[in-house]
């Protein structure tokens, strides 16, 4: 596609129950970032995968957040156990490779979570 | 604090220029990026600079960075009552493929 597409646009959960956030980058990118944005917050990183090396999950806030992306193609973001803190909008973002060069970050319009 | 941050508000007048600051921590940043993302959308790249530059110029928008002070402003002349949205700077440090956002600038702009 043109750009980055995430689905859904909107999920509106109860609290308790599992999640799943897709993302479809920008074709050719080796480089895929989850990022969280809470209501008046900035970006919060999540993951980052590149290429075929083993993501770097130091931004997952819990056990409950995990990610997969299969070669450079979709990337699934995973909550389980939802909880009300979890609500947020999830952006992704994808770009051509992650290491040096300016590596402009092409983002999806992002899936606004809601946890009641 | 924050290694990133920015003012959360900066409101002007249509046809004024805006000027959003914006301080980051690490001296090893390479690249400083500005994007914009208006109600509903995703980031938009609006430019970047390299470490090793000092101004950059595209249109209505100027960077300036001090790179010894540790900032970074974007100025957007002319300003339109379509620049109103909210304005991210952000920073990739070296050795790190990962940006790092400041919580973002809500740029309002009136009649």
């Amino acid at each position: 596609g043109a750009g980055v597409s995430q689905s859904p646009s909107n999920k509106v959960t109860e609290k308790g129950k599992d999640v799943e956030l897709r993302c479809d980058p920008i074709s050719g990118h080796t480089a895929l970032y989850w990022y969280r944005q809470r209501l008046g917050q900035g970006l919060e990183f999540l993951i980052y995968f590149q290429g075929n090396s083993a993501p770097d999950k130091s931004g997952l806030p819990s056990d409950r957040f995990s990610a997969e992306r299969t070669g450079e193609s979709v990337s699934t973001l995973t909550i389980q156990r939802t909880q009300q803190e979890d609500s947020a909008v999830y952006l992704c973002a994808s770009s051509y490779s992650g290491t040096g060069g300016s590596t402009e970050a092409f983002f999806g319009q992002g899936t606004r979570l809601t946890v009641v | 604090g924050e290694d990133v941050e920015q003012s959360l508000f900066l409101s002007v007048r249509e046809g004024d220029s805006s000027v959003i600051n914006c301080t980051y921590t690490d001296s090893s940043s390479t690249y400083l990026y500005w994007y914009k993302q208006e109600p509903g959308a995703g980031l938009q790249l609006l430019t970047y600079i390299f470490s090793n530059m000092d101004m950059k110029q595209d249109q209505r928008l100027t960077v300036l960075l001090n790179k010894k002070d540790k900032h970074l402003s974007l100025r957007i002349a002319d300003t339109q009552t379509g620049d109103s949205a909210i304005y991210f700077c952000a920073e990739k440090r070296g050795g790190s493929y990962i940006p790092t956002f400041g919580r973002g600038t809500s740029l309002i702009v009136h009649p």
